[in-house]
């Protein structure tokens, strides 16, 4: 979610294992969320969105989960891989063209 | 089909000099926007220019500059610079006229800016 500083969260999972990152938003009236992944070296490459009137949001092993009681959204990945090891933020739209990013959350996968 | 390129890939400046940073989007796409993602921080967003023009910028001083040439690639300059410029710029471009919500952009590997 919202980082600030020069280090981001880490978080270690092991391959095969569920891993789940989460995220807090600002603005209660944000009325769309997107997940990033980015790769060393790569810039941002769009993952999952959700709209702020669904709660739930499925793709191919990943799990968007939008809480707008305590404004958070939550990335779920299912049987994580060495491959999905990459820095994953959030975005939220706050209306009209304005988004704002998060900092993001390293996910090292354990092999 | 080859994605948003960037070059450099890396630059390394002193405080007070200048550096150009350049992008060219996928083909067929006309709006080019810039951002500072600087390290620990979310994507801050600078500049977008479609058709050649510059459409809007973000809370960034006027050192912060650009320009889109006839073939939709871009530069951006930053003038005087300072240390806390320091950040990796990503570049996206869109297929689309007007402005485009950030889904609907699409990524370079972005140039890693230093400034000693």
């Amino acid at each position: 979610g919202e980082s600030v500083g020069l280090h981001l969260p880490t978080l270690s999972v092991q391959e095969g294992d569920n891993s789940i990152i989460n995220c807090a938003y600002s603005n209660s009236a944000s009325d769309y969320f997107i997940w990033y992944k980015q790769e060393s070296g790569k810039g941002p490459q769009f993952i999952i969105d959700i709209r702020s009137n669904m709660d739930k949001r499925q793709g191919q092993r990943v799990t968007v989960l939008l809480n707008k009681t305590v404004k958070h959204l939550s990335l779920q990945i299912a049987a994580t891989q060495p491959g999905d090891s990459a820095v994953y933020f959030c975005a939220e739209n706050t209306g009209g063209f304005k988004t704002i990013f998060g900092a993001g959350t390293r996910l090292f996968v354990k092999a | 089909e080859a994605g948003v390129t960037q070059s450099p890939t890396h630059l390394i400046k002193t405080r007070g000099q200048q550096a150009t940073l350049r992008c060219s989007p996928i083909s067929g796409h006309t709006s080019v926007y810039w951002y500072q993602q600087a390290l620990g921080l979310g994507l801050q967003f600078l500049l977008w220019y479609d058709e050649g023009e510059e459409r809007n910028r973000g809370n960034f001083p006027p050192r912060f500059s650009g320009r889109q040439f006839p073939n939709y690639s871009s530069e951006l300059n930053v003038n005087a610079l300072e240390l806390e410029d320091s950040a990796l710029y990503l570049c996206a471009s869109s297929p689309f006229g007007g402005q485009s919500r950030v889904h609907e952009q699409f990524f370079g590997p972005g140039t890693r800016l230093t400034v000693l």
